[in-house]
């Protein structure tokens, strides 16, 4: 099956840790995105990465960090830097058509 | 900056009833996407909308891009409880990196058996 994974699907930690969100997806996409949701909102730009090995900062990057090592892997690491990480964390790729193709999320609760 | 505005934030509706959610751009638009997210759910691509007043149907859902290229509309046709999600526009980010996009804030259904 292609697509998008993302894990885990919930996700707690205290505050004060660093957490990594997994992200992987199969599609042979270059271009990978991470968006963050809150309740009734849409999505904000987190991270985007073009093309491995190369990442830009999205609207709402303070706090957090990515990596961008191999085509299909784009993990974020929340860290203690980010005020209000309780949210629901979406990654996407991009396919030729410039559709976003998103995986399942991760919903982070941060106590 | 470049902004999206859909509307409404909710809706309503008894099944079988029609529902329509608008989106609209302060800039002229190359293209406009349309996504639904069901609850608990992610995004799912719907259709991507391209020419000036093109007309686009996928069942009951018909997608319209307006004539100016700054306006796009979902129209459901008979509301199904299948139907229930957030309906998401979103359109290409001008004046950073080609492929991002812009979402709106969605529209949220909702459909009474």
């Amino acid at each position: 099956d292609g697509g998008i994974t993302q894990s885990p699907k919930y996700l707690f930690r205290k505050e004060g840790q660093n957490v990594t969100l997994s992200c992987e997806q199969n599609l042979n996409h270059d271009a990978m995105y991470w968006y963050r949701q809150d309740p009734g909102q849409g999505l904000r730009l987190i991270y985007y990465s073009q093309i491995v090995n190369d990442f830009q900062k999205g609207d709402i990057a303070e706090g957090y960090s990515v990596s961008r090592e191999k085509k299909e892997s784009f993990p974020l690491t929340v860290t203690s830097a980010q005020k209000n990480p309780t949210a629901f964390y979406l990654c996407a790729s991009r396919g030729r058509g410039g559709e976003q193709y998103f995986g399942p999320g991760t919903r982070l609760t941060v106590t | 900056g470049q902004q999206v505005m859909q509307i409404p934030q909710y809706q309503h509706v008894q099944e079988g009833e029609d529902f329509t959610t608008y989106c609209n751009s302060s800039t002229t638009l190359s293209n406009i996407q349309w996504y639904k997210q069901r609850p608990g759910g992610h995004p799912v691509f719907l259709i991507q909308l391209v020419k000036s007043g093109e007309v686009k149907k996928q069942k009951r859902l018909t997608f319209q891009f307006g004539e100016a290229k700054k306006n796009s509309s979902l129209h459901i046709t008979a509301t199904q409880t299948t139907d229930v999600g957030t309906y998401f526009c979103a359109v290409p980010f001008y004046g950073g990196s080609q492929g991002n996009l812009i979402f709106g804030k969605g529209t949220k259904l909702s459909v009474k058996p």
